[in-house]
């Protein structure tokens, strides 16, 4: 049969701007939260982590927010770069589980 | 920067035909992750190791598939006989435990099965 692959939401900025990606997150219970970035054809790479006692994260040019009421995460980027232009995935831990559940992801566009 | 490596970085192979996706972790990490991501989905669990052993499997995880630490440095993820359906981007991964959640990737396995 087809294969029908997700539609992935696309967010495109000029280069320049602050970029937002939102993540919703299924388990009340998770207790950490980790951003990935995968730009075509490569593996997921690391940005930023949050543990759940927290509700802000910094790193360079991007903070992690968490809101555990909604059960909402964000990565906010500032000065975005054509660099940035990749999926972004939102992923979550369970618990004293090890794996991460991935989110949908979101394609960030860059527009010069 | 230490990196999680992968080999080979594309198989294709015939359906039926066992394979086995090679991984060398970073090397002092003890957690060691197999993920899977079919064309335009999400990246899904797999398999974790630890201590030489399995530590929780997804669903996904049938008996079709098995891990394997051979030796100090590599991790490896064998398909007995593989299915159309396997075909994917596999993903190894590994974190150290020392009070670190973050799980490192690898670059990827893309394995198509024909």
């Amino acid at each position: 049969g087809e294969s029908v692959g997700l539609h992935l939401p696309t967010l495109s900025v000029q280069e320049g701007d602050n970029s937002i990606i939102n993540c919703a997150y299924s388990n009340s219970a998770s207790d950490y939260f980790i951003w990935y970035k995968q730009e075509s054809g490569k593996g997921p790479q690391f940005i930023i982590d949050i543990r759940s006692n927290m509700d802000k994260r910094q790193g360079q040019r991007v903070t992690v927010l968490l809101n555990k009421t909604v059960k909402h995460l964000s990565l906010q980027i500032a000065a975005t770069q054509p660099g940035d232009s990749a999926v972004y995935f939102c992923a979550e831990k369970t618990g004293g589980g090890n794996k991460l559940t991935f989110g949908t992801g979101t394609q960030l566009k860059v527009e010069l | 920067e230490p990196e999680v490596t992968q080999t080979p970085s594309h198989q294709v192979t015939q359906m039926g035909q066992e394979v086995i996706l090679r991984c060398v972790p970073i090397s002092n990490h003890l957690y060691f992750y197999w993920y899977r991501q079919i064309l335009g989905q999400k990246v899904e669990f797999l398999v974790s190791f630890y201590n030489n052993e399995i530590s929780e499997k997804s669903e996904i995880f049938d008996d079709q598939f098995s891990v394997e630490r051979p030796d100090g440095s590599n991790f490896t993820l064998k398909i007995r006989s593989t299915k159309l359906e396997d075909s994917a981007m596999y993903f190894c991964a590994s974190r150290d435990p020392r009070g670190e959640e973050t799980q490192y990737f690898g670059p990827g396995t893309r394995l198509l099965v024909l």
